[in-house]
């Protein structure tokens, strides 16, 4: 059974505050994704990977980073959270292949900066 | 202008009715395409891919024109669990990989 895990379902941090979200995959797949789902917006790409160490910016990129030091992990890093960071966070991961490959998603994160 | 656009509904439909959806997207390299359904509180998951000469699998069916960059999904007989919210999806091309670019969904409500 495939599977992609977030570290965790719910997390509140203080504004400022360094917050880190994990994800891992079990699947070996080269491309990782971070996206937020926010009402009216739809999942929006804040960060992707297509290989160890290697990362990209999505569309959203600002106030976030990202690790990826190892092929089955991805981080997302929140280097000073602000309460426009509330927001539900999704990793995902695919192989990396011509063709309609599909996307794997984890459970998500549903993140409350107060 | 929105990348991958879709009507947000409620879709609020009978049970056993048919029910269609409908997608634009703007990048005319995109070669493939998805639908995936969301349920209330969980992660997305791939309901089916969308190929060139249309594909059907059991009560649904999706179809995707490239002259106009649209694509659709339609539902026949409707269940309860139908209820979700659809997700049209659209392959970016890019240099490093290919990116997955999110409509922002379509609910949809089957009532007995």
């Amino acid at each position: 059974d495939v599977k992609v895990t977030q570290s965790s379902r719910y997390l509140v941090k203080r504004t400022g505050e360094k917050v880190f979200l994990e994800c891992v995959q079990d699947m070996d797949h080269e491309n990782m994704f971070w996206y937020r789902q926010d009402p009216g917006l739809g999942l929006r790409l804040i960060y992707f990977s297509y290989d160890v160490k290697m990362k990209e910016k999505g569309d959203i990129p600002e106030g976030y980073s990202v690790s990826r030091e190892k092929k089955e992990r991805f981080s997302l890093i929140l280097e000073s959270a602000s309460t426009n960071q509330t927001s539900m966070y999704l990793c995902a991961s695919r192989h990396n292949r011509r063709g309609n490959t599909e996307a794997f998603f984890g459970q998500g994160t549903r993140l409350t900066v107060v | 202008r929105k990348e991958v656009e879709q009507d947000p509904g409620p879709f609020n439909v009978p049970e056993g009715a048919t029910v269609a959806f409908n997608c634009t997207y703007s990048n005319s390299a995109s070669q493939s395409f998805f639908w995936y359904r969301q349920d209330c509180r969980k992660e997305p998951k791939l309901l089916m891919s969308v190929y060139s000469s249309g594909n059907e699998d059991g009560r649904f069916t999706a179809q995707l024109n490239r002259a106009s960059q649209y694509i659709s999904l339609l539902i026949r007989d409707s269940k309860l669990s139908d209820s979700a919210t659809y997700l049209c999806v659209v392959n970016k091309p890019g240099p490093y990989g290919n990116k997955l670019v999110f409509g922002a969904g379509t609910i949809l409500r089957v009532k007995s």
